[in-house]
This record gives C-alpha cells, sequence and structure tokens, in this order.
C-alpha cells in the first residue's frame, strides 16, 4: 500500500472550516484513500473514502488532487467534538474475498479552538 | 446506527493468566479483524478472519494468540499467557463484503499485571 505523510498537528476554531492535508504521491490507480478519525480512548471511527472524485457525506468532504497524489479532508463547521487525531489511508479497494487491512500511521492531531 | 460491541471495557489480568476479549461485530458483517494500540503508539493490524479461518495475520499474532468465532454473533481474541507487553487496547472491527469501510469498536484496555 502507498505510504501517506500528514502533518503531526492543526489548530482550527470552532466553527470554521477544517481542512487536513495528506500526500500520497506513490499512490497507485486502484488505490483508495480512506479517512479515519481516533477520538481520545476511543476506536477509529470512519469517516469518508475515495478513489479520484471529490466525495462528500453528512461528515465531511474529501477533496482529492487530478493527479490523485494528494487529498484533503475538509470538516465544514468544526466543532470542539472534531477534536480527534485523523489518519488518511492509501489502501488497495478490494474485490470480494481479499480482506484488507487497514494501516494507521501517526495522523493529524486536530485541535478545534472556543 | 448499528455498532460494533466490545466487552469488557477494562480487563485487568495477571501475567502468565489467560484471557478472552469479547466483540459483537455488526450482524450482517462477514469479515472481522482485530487491531492493537500499545499506549502512546499507533493502531496496528493482529488479525482478520472471514468465512470461519484466519485469512491474514502480523507478526505481532504468534502462538499466545487465537480468535474464534464460536457462534453466529460472537468474535473473539484469546491470549493464552500474558506478558507485561501485551497491555494495550484492543480494538475488534467488522466490514461488509465488497469495498465497504470497517467499522471498529470502542475497545478493550488490557492491563497486565
Amino acid at each position: 500500500d502507498a505510504k501517506t505523510t500528514q502533518p503531526t498537528s492543526m489548530d482550527c476554531a470552532e466553527g470554521r472550516a477544517a481542512n487536513l492535508p495528506c500526500n500520497h504521491s506513490t499512490i497507485s490507480g486502484n488505490e483508495y484513500v480512506y479517512w479515519y478519525r481516533q477520538i481520545h480512548s476511543q476506536g477509529p471511527q470512519y469517516i469518508i473514502h475515495g478513489l479520484k472524485n471529490n466525495e462528500t457525506n453528512e461528515m465531511a468532504s474529501l477533496i482529492i488532487t487530478e493527479d490523485r497524489k494528494s487529498s484533503t479532508l475538509i470538516l465544514p463547521h468544526a466543532t470542539l467534538r472534531d477534536t480527534a487525531v485523523y489518519y488518511c489511508i492509501v489502501r488497495v479497494k478490494d474485490s470480494g474475498g481479499s480482506n484488507y487491512k487497514l494501516t494507521f500511521g501517526k495522523g493529524t492531531l486536530l485541535t478545534v479552538n472556543p | 446506527e448499528p455498532e460494533v460491541t466490545q466487552t469488557p471495557s477494562h480487563q485487568v489480568t495477571q501475567m502468565g493468566q489467560e484471557v478472552i476479549l469479547r466483540c459483537v461485530p455488526i450482524s450482517n458483517h462477514l469479515y472481522f479483524y482485530w487491531y492493537r494500540q500499545i499506549l502512546g503508539q499507533k493502531v496496528e493490524f493482529l488479525v482478520s478472519f472471514y468465512n470461519n479461518e484466519i485469512s491474514e495475520k502480523s507478526e505481532i499474532f504468534d502462538d499466545q494468540f487465537s480468535v474464534e468465532r464460536p457462534d453466529g454473533s460472537n468474535f473473539t481474541l484469546k491470549i493464552r499467557s500474558t506478558k507485561l507487553e501485551d497491555s494495550a487496547m484492543y480494538f475488534c472491527a467488522s466490514r461488509r463484503q465488497g469495498g465497504q469501510p470497517q467499522h471498529f469498536g470502542d475497545g478493550t484496555r488490557l492491563s497486565i499485571l
């Protein structure tokens, strides 16, 4: 699986958009970008994933550059409860029988300030 | 929304004792996983399980570890003879078939004394 690079930490003001970058310059054509977050003392929580098109769900938006070498997770209106470690993970999208483990890096600690 | 449930939330065990960590995956999920996270470190993959057998395991998952799906709902991780270095948060995850993402439980904190 391709390796990812994320900033160690970021700050964001409550109510503002949080934009979390991720570099994955060695991503291959069949690899998806997944985002998870881990709020203190809880299990990783799935946020969103995408291949090459931008994606949006009720939690966040995912913007993937045209060359797919980087992506940005956007939390449009950050709240204090969004303070967490955010993980960008690149993984081959499984097809039927494969199991695909997730390889977590150190992620980005996002701190949302009042 | 359905959740992955793990029990107990905290387990304290003497070194050398056996411990069983329990998980109830989401009901229509077919793939099951265990991960662990030592305090202050990354989340690490331990094992994946599908169709009643182990699909993949990491170097951490040695002969002291085993997994089982004893009935249609539970998924367990057993450590036969615990060591101090087994102290960690253990997370269970599950997913449906196809390209669906894994969903995690909130973990069991295992403390070995």
